[in-house]
This record gives C-alpha cells, structure tokens and sequence, in this order.
C-alpha cells in the first residue's frame, strides 16, 4: 500500500518563497507519478501538474505553468511544489496524489497542506 | 484541453433515495480514463468509480458508473448518511468536473 505525508500547514506573506513537499513510502514509489492538486476554500478540485519519481519527468496544467514548480527527489521518494513569490491567491489547500497507471487515476491521497498567503 | 460539466451543481435528496449524478465532457474521451471521487468536509478525495464502471477497493456496491456518448453518470442506488458529500468527476490524470454536492433534503 502506498502512503503519502505531506509537509504542515504554512503561513505566508505575499512576496515569499515556498516550498512543500509530499513523501511516499510503499512498495516500488520509485516508478510512479505523483500529481499536486489544488483546492481554494469552498471551490473544486484543480490539477496542477504531475511528476514522475524516477527521472522527474513533470507535466503541469497550462494554467500553473510559470507560477509554480515540480520537483523530486527519488533518493527519498519525495516530491516538491515550490513557489517564487507567492499571491494572496495563493491560499488554498493542496494535495499530492498518486497517479495510477490504471486509468490514471489518483487513488491514493495526501492528508493536505493548507496555505494561507496574507500580509 | 477536455472540460468536463457537472450537473447539478448541488442536489438535494433524503436517505434511501436513489441520487444520479452528470458528467459531460466537453469532446470524446475513452471511457478507460473516467473516475469519480468523493470528497467530505475536511479530508482528502477519496476514489469511488475508475475507468467509467469499476468500483475502487472498499466501495460499496451500491455506487455504480456509467456512461453514454460523452455523458457519464455516477449512481448511488440508496442514499446512507455517509454518502452525502461533495462528487468529482475527473479524466486521464487531468481535469476535474466542479463538483456536485448531495446534501440531505
């Protein structure tokens, strides 16, 4: 079975760095995609992108892309999403999941780190 | 980019009744690549449906999936409390429907 921790809730101001991360552990992690997926408070689930542990192929949304980025370290089957300078509307939860190959679903979800960008 | 459409956007319903849930996609898509999710107040999504009609590990069989054309609909033949709650559809790794939450009437 596979699970996925992810990094605590992070409080921010606009303009700051950050980095979050989402550690698996689980038989052959190595060679799976893991995928971000955010969710602003009271609205819908939206893709951001995926990667795959093993080389860090990466995928992103055409929405994300150039507002965050997608890193991992296979060493420590973990992987990163990372802001340069972060917006208020930035705030939201974001999860990890892993892609399946079946289907390409996500069946397996991180608890969730919460983001709150204020001034 | 597919875009896929919920309806209705909430839907209110008593326990026991049969709730039908709306998922159009905006041009083709293999059905292989359809799933459905639950999600509650506080916690991660949790997979109901992949590939259109197969149920994930652990769900009950009262949730089924199906489709027609470019129209999949997620079933929940008898509504128990558990099951109120906010549904996803999403394709092949990408797009995620808004959403439809089944509320109790």
């Amino acid at each position: 079975e596979v699970q996925l921790e992810q990094s605590g809730a992070e409080i921010k101001k606009p303009g700051e760095s950050l980095k979050i991360s989402c550690k698996g552990s689980g038989d052959r992690l190595i060679t799976e995609w893991i995928a971000w997926v955010r969710q602003r408070p009271g609205k819908g689930l939206e893709w951001m992108g995926t990667i795959y542990l093993g080389d860090s192929d990466t995928s992103y949304n055409p929405a994300f892309q150039g507002q965050v980025s997608i890193s991992a370290d296979k060493s420590i089957t973990t992987a990163y999403l990372q802001w340069r300078s972060l917006r208020a509307s930035d705030s939201a939860m974001y999860y990890c999941a892993r892609r399946r190959k079946l289907g390409s679903v996500f069946d397996y979800w991180g608890q969730g780190t919460q983001v709150t960008v204020s001034s | 980019e597919v875009v896929l459409t919920q309806s209705p956007g909430t839907l209110s319903l008593s326990p026991g009744e049969r709730a039908t849930l709306s998922c159009r996609a905006s041009q083709s898509i293999t059905n292989t690549y359809l799933a459905w999710y639950q999600q509650k107040p506080g916690q991660a999504p949790r997979l109901l449906i992949y590939g259109t009609y197969n149920r994930a590990s652990g769900i009950p069989d009262r949730f089924s999936g199906s489709e027609s054309g470019t129209d999949f609909t997620l079933t929940i033949s008898r509504l128990e409390p558990e099951d109120f709650a906010v549904y996803y559809c999403h394709q092949y790794g990408r797009t995620f429907g808004q959403g439809t939450k089944v509320e109790i009437k």
